[in-house]
Protein backbone atom coordinates (compact mmCIF):
# COMPACT_ATOMS: atom_id res chain seq x y z
CA UNK A 1 0.00 0.00 0.00
CA UNK A 2 1.26 3.33 -0.44
CA UNK A 3 2.44 6.01 1.95
CA UNK A 4 2.62 9.51 1.16
CA UNK A 5 4.98 11.43 3.75
CA UNK A 6 5.30 15.63 3.73
CA UNK A 7 7.97 16.94 5.71
CA UNK A 8 7.80 19.43 7.69
CA UNK A 9 4.16 19.79 8.33
CA UNK A 10 4.41 23.63 8.46
CA UNK A 11 6.77 25.99 7.43
CA UNK A 12 7.45 29.77 7.59
CA UNK A 13 9.81 31.95 5.05
CA UNK A 14 10.75 36.06 4.72
CA UNK A 15 9.25 37.01 1.52
CA UNK A 16 11.78 36.27 -1.86
CA UNK A 17 13.10 33.07 -0.37
CA UNK A 18 13.76 30.60 -2.62
CA UNK A 19 12.51 27.09 -1.16
CA UNK A 20 11.79 23.71 -0.90
CA UNK A 21 8.66 21.20 -0.31
CA UNK A 22 9.32 17.74 0.30
CA UNK A 23 6.97 14.37 -0.49
CA UNK A 24 8.41 11.08 0.00
CA UNK A 25 6.40 7.88 -0.87
CA UNK A 26 6.79 4.14 -0.47
CA UNK A 27 6.00 2.28 -3.07
CA UNK A 28 8.64 3.24 -5.99
CA UNK A 29 6.05 1.59 -8.89
CA UNK A 30 4.29 4.82 -9.15
CA UNK A 31 2.38 6.23 -12.41
CA UNK A 32 2.67 9.99 -11.14
CA UNK A 33 2.54 12.12 -8.81
CA UNK A 34 0.80 15.75 -8.47
CA UNK A 35 1.23 18.52 -6.68
CA UNK A 36 -1.72 21.04 -5.14
CA UNK A 37 -2.46 23.87 -3.17
CA UNK A 38 -5.13 24.51 -0.91
CA UNK A 39 -6.31 27.85 0.44
CA UNK A 40 -7.74 27.92 3.54
CA UNK A 41 -11.55 26.84 3.39
CA UNK A 42 -10.98 25.57 -0.48
CA UNK A 43 -10.27 23.41 -2.58
CA UNK A 44 -7.37 22.23 -3.94
CA UNK A 45 -5.99 23.54 -6.95
CA UNK A 46 -3.94 21.45 -8.76
CA UNK A 47 -0.32 22.69 -9.97
CA UNK A 48 1.54 20.27 -11.67
CA UNK A 49 1.56 16.91 -12.35
CA UNK A 50 4.92 14.91 -13.04
CA UNK A 51 4.28 11.14 -15.11
CA UNK A 52 6.37 8.45 -14.29
CA UNK A 53 8.67 8.61 -17.24
CA UNK A 54 9.31 12.01 -16.59
CA UNK A 55 12.14 13.87 -14.11
CA UNK A 56 9.87 17.34 -13.59
CA UNK A 57 8.16 19.79 -14.50
CA UNK A 58 7.97 23.52 -14.35
CA UNK A 59 5.14 25.83 -14.10
CA UNK A 60 5.93 29.91 -13.74
CA UNK A 61 8.08 30.16 -10.55
CA UNK A 62 7.15 26.08 -9.47
CA UNK A 63 9.39 23.40 -10.24
CA UNK A 64 8.69 19.95 -8.87
CA UNK A 65 10.82 17.18 -9.43
CA UNK A 66 10.25 13.59 -9.53
CA UNK A 67 12.78 10.81 -8.55
CA UNK A 68 11.42 7.06 -8.16
CA UNK A 69 14.11 5.48 -7.02
CA UNK A 70 14.57 7.34 -3.96
CA UNK A 71 11.10 7.42 -3.39
CA UNK A 72 10.88 11.42 -3.31
CA UNK A 73 9.37 14.24 -4.68
CA UNK A 74 10.06 17.79 -3.86
CA UNK A 75 8.52 21.18 -5.30
CA UNK A 76 10.52 23.71 -5.72
CA UNK A 77 9.33 28.02 -4.95
CA UNK A 78 11.78 30.80 -6.56
CA UNK A 79 11.69 34.34 -5.24
CA UNK A 80 8.06 33.43 -2.69
CA UNK A 81 5.52 35.61 -2.28
CA UNK A 82 3.14 36.41 0.59
CA UNK A 83 0.10 34.85 -1.92
CA UNK A 84 2.48 31.59 -1.62
CA UNK A 85 0.92 31.14 1.78
CA UNK A 86 -1.23 28.12 1.45
CA UNK A 87 -1.27 23.74 2.64
CA UNK A 88 0.67 22.06 -0.68
CA UNK A 89 0.04 18.71 -0.49
CA UNK A 90 1.29 15.93 -3.08
CA UNK A 91 -0.65 12.97 -4.20
CA UNK A 92 0.85 10.17 -5.83
CA UNK A 93 -1.03 7.45 -7.76
CA UNK A 94 1.04 3.60 -7.83
CA UNK A 95 -1.61 1.60 -10.05
CA UNK A 96 -3.33 2.34 -13.28
CA UNK A 97 -6.10 3.55 -11.51
CA UNK A 98 -6.54 6.74 -10.80
CA UNK A 99 -8.79 5.63 -7.87
CA UNK A 100 -5.58 4.75 -6.35
CA UNK A 101 -4.03 8.18 -5.22
CA UNK A 102 -3.05 8.80 -1.99
CA UNK A 103 -2.41 11.90 -0.55
CA UNK A 104 0.52 13.44 1.86
CA UNK A 105 -0.73 15.22 4.94
CA UNK A 106 0.36 18.44 3.77
CA UNK A 107 2.88 21.33 4.27
CA UNK A 108 1.33 24.74 5.58
CA UNK A 109 3.78 27.34 4.49
CA UNK A 110 3.50 31.06 5.09
CA UNK A 111 5.37 33.68 3.40
CA UNK A 112 6.02 36.52 5.43
CA UNK A 113 5.78 40.42 4.28
CA UNK B 1 -12.84 25.05 -20.62
CA UNK B 2 -13.35 22.57 -17.65
CA UNK B 3 -15.11 23.79 -14.56
CA UNK B 4 -16.42 21.98 -11.34
CA UNK B 5 -19.38 23.33 -9.46
CA UNK B 6 -19.97 21.48 -6.06
CA UNK B 7 -22.99 23.42 -3.74
CA UNK B 8 -23.81 24.07 -0.89
CA UNK B 9 -20.22 25.88 0.06
CA UNK B 10 -21.10 25.18 4.06
CA UNK B 11 -24.00 23.54 5.52
CA UNK B 12 -25.53 22.78 9.11
CA UNK B 13 -27.60 19.67 9.64
CA UNK B 14 -28.95 18.12 13.28
CA UNK B 15 -28.23 14.75 13.72
CA UNK B 16 -30.40 12.33 11.83
CA UNK B 17 -31.47 14.56 8.80
CA UNK B 18 -30.62 13.68 5.29
CA UNK B 19 -27.95 14.90 3.35
CA UNK B 20 -27.55 16.07 -0.31
CA UNK B 21 -24.32 17.52 -1.84
CA UNK B 22 -24.70 18.05 -5.63
CA UNK B 23 -21.30 18.12 -7.71
CA UNK B 24 -21.22 18.89 -12.04
CA UNK B 25 -18.62 19.29 -14.24
CA UNK B 26 -18.53 21.46 -17.26
CA UNK B 27 -16.54 21.16 -20.60
CA UNK B 28 -16.33 17.37 -20.41
CA UNK B 29 -17.51 14.15 -21.22
CA UNK B 30 -17.63 10.83 -19.34
CA UNK B 31 -15.04 12.06 -16.66
CA UNK B 32 -14.07 9.87 -13.62
CA UNK B 33 -15.83 11.21 -10.61
CA UNK B 34 -14.79 11.48 -7.04
CA UNK B 35 -16.00 12.06 -3.45
CA UNK B 36 -13.56 12.83 -0.97
CA UNK B 37 -13.97 14.23 2.81
CA UNK B 38 -11.05 15.78 5.07
CA UNK B 39 -11.42 15.97 8.35
CA UNK B 40 -9.68 18.32 10.28
CA UNK B 41 -5.64 17.88 10.95
CA UNK B 42 -6.00 14.76 8.73
CA UNK B 43 -5.49 13.64 4.84
CA UNK B 44 -7.85 13.15 2.07
CA UNK B 45 -10.09 9.98 1.91
CA UNK B 46 -11.55 8.96 -1.04
CA UNK B 47 -15.29 7.62 -0.29
CA UNK B 48 -17.02 7.45 -3.86
CA UNK B 49 -15.29 6.74 -7.35
CA UNK B 50 -17.55 6.50 -10.99
CA UNK B 51 -16.38 6.15 -14.01
CA UNK B 52 -19.96 6.09 -15.56
CA UNK B 53 -23.17 6.75 -15.44
CA UNK B 54 -25.03 4.48 -12.53
CA UNK B 55 -21.27 3.26 -12.05
CA UNK B 56 -20.07 3.22 -8.36
CA UNK B 57 -17.47 2.18 -6.06
CA UNK B 58 -17.44 2.72 -2.43
CA UNK B 59 -13.87 2.99 -1.09
CA UNK B 60 -15.26 2.46 2.28
CA UNK B 61 -18.00 1.72 4.13
CA UNK B 62 -19.95 4.63 6.05
CA UNK B 63 -23.10 6.03 6.50
CA UNK B 64 -22.69 8.07 3.17
CA UNK B 65 -24.28 6.75 -0.37
CA UNK B 66 -23.35 8.39 -3.98
CA UNK B 67 -25.23 8.38 -7.16
CA UNK B 68 -24.18 9.02 -10.87
CA UNK B 69 -27.78 10.27 -12.59
CA UNK B 70 -26.00 11.86 -15.33
CA UNK B 71 -22.89 11.75 -16.86
CA UNK B 72 -21.82 14.80 -15.25
CA UNK B 73 -23.52 14.89 -12.52
CA UNK B 74 -22.28 13.08 -8.81
CA UNK B 75 -24.15 13.28 -5.53
CA UNK B 76 -23.09 12.47 -2.10
CA UNK B 77 -26.27 11.28 -0.32
CA UNK B 78 -26.77 10.21 3.70
CA UNK B 79 -30.51 9.04 4.78
CA UNK B 80 -29.59 10.34 8.83
CA UNK B 81 -26.46 11.64 9.69
CA UNK B 82 -23.96 11.24 12.23
CA UNK B 83 -21.89 13.34 14.53
CA UNK B 84 -19.15 11.81 12.77
CA UNK B 85 -19.98 12.62 9.20
CA UNK B 86 -18.44 16.65 10.12
CA UNK B 87 -15.95 17.60 7.28
CA UNK B 88 -14.51 19.01 4.42
CA UNK B 89 -16.53 17.55 1.38
CA UNK B 90 -14.36 17.74 -2.28
CA UNK B 91 -16.12 16.64 -5.06
CA UNK B 92 -13.25 16.04 -8.43
CA UNK B 93 -12.64 14.83 -11.79
CA UNK B 94 -10.12 13.33 -13.94
CA UNK B 95 -10.19 12.07 -17.24
CA UNK B 96 -10.21 8.35 -17.72
CA UNK B 97 -6.40 7.44 -17.20
CA UNK B 98 -4.14 7.08 -14.88
CA UNK B 99 -2.10 10.15 -16.50
CA UNK B 100 -4.38 12.48 -16.19
CA UNK B 101 -4.79 15.40 -13.45
CA UNK B 102 -7.16 15.24 -10.82
CA UNK B 103 -9.26 18.62 -10.60
CA UNK B 104 -11.24 19.93 -7.16
CA UNK B 105 -14.14 21.94 -6.56
CA UNK B 106 -14.63 24.56 -3.67
CA UNK B 107 -15.36 21.82 -1.35
CA UNK B 108 -18.74 21.67 1.13
CA UNK B 109 -18.02 22.67 5.04
CA UNK B 110 -20.54 20.36 6.64
CA UNK B 111 -20.75 21.06 10.17
CA UNK B 112 -23.38 17.90 11.98
CA UNK B 113 -24.70 19.16 15.23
Amino acid sequence: KQEVTQIPAALSVPEGENLVLNCSFTDSAIYNLQWFRQDPGKGLTSLLLIQSSQREQTSGRLNASLDKSSGRSTLYIAASQPGDSATYLCAGISSGSARQLTFGSGTQLTVLP
Amino acid sequence: SQTIHQWPATLVQPVGSPLSLECTVEGTSNPNLYWYRQAAGRGLQLLFYSVGIGQISSEVPQNLSASRPQDRQFILSSKKLLLSDSGFYLCAWSVPGANSPLHFGNGTRLTVT
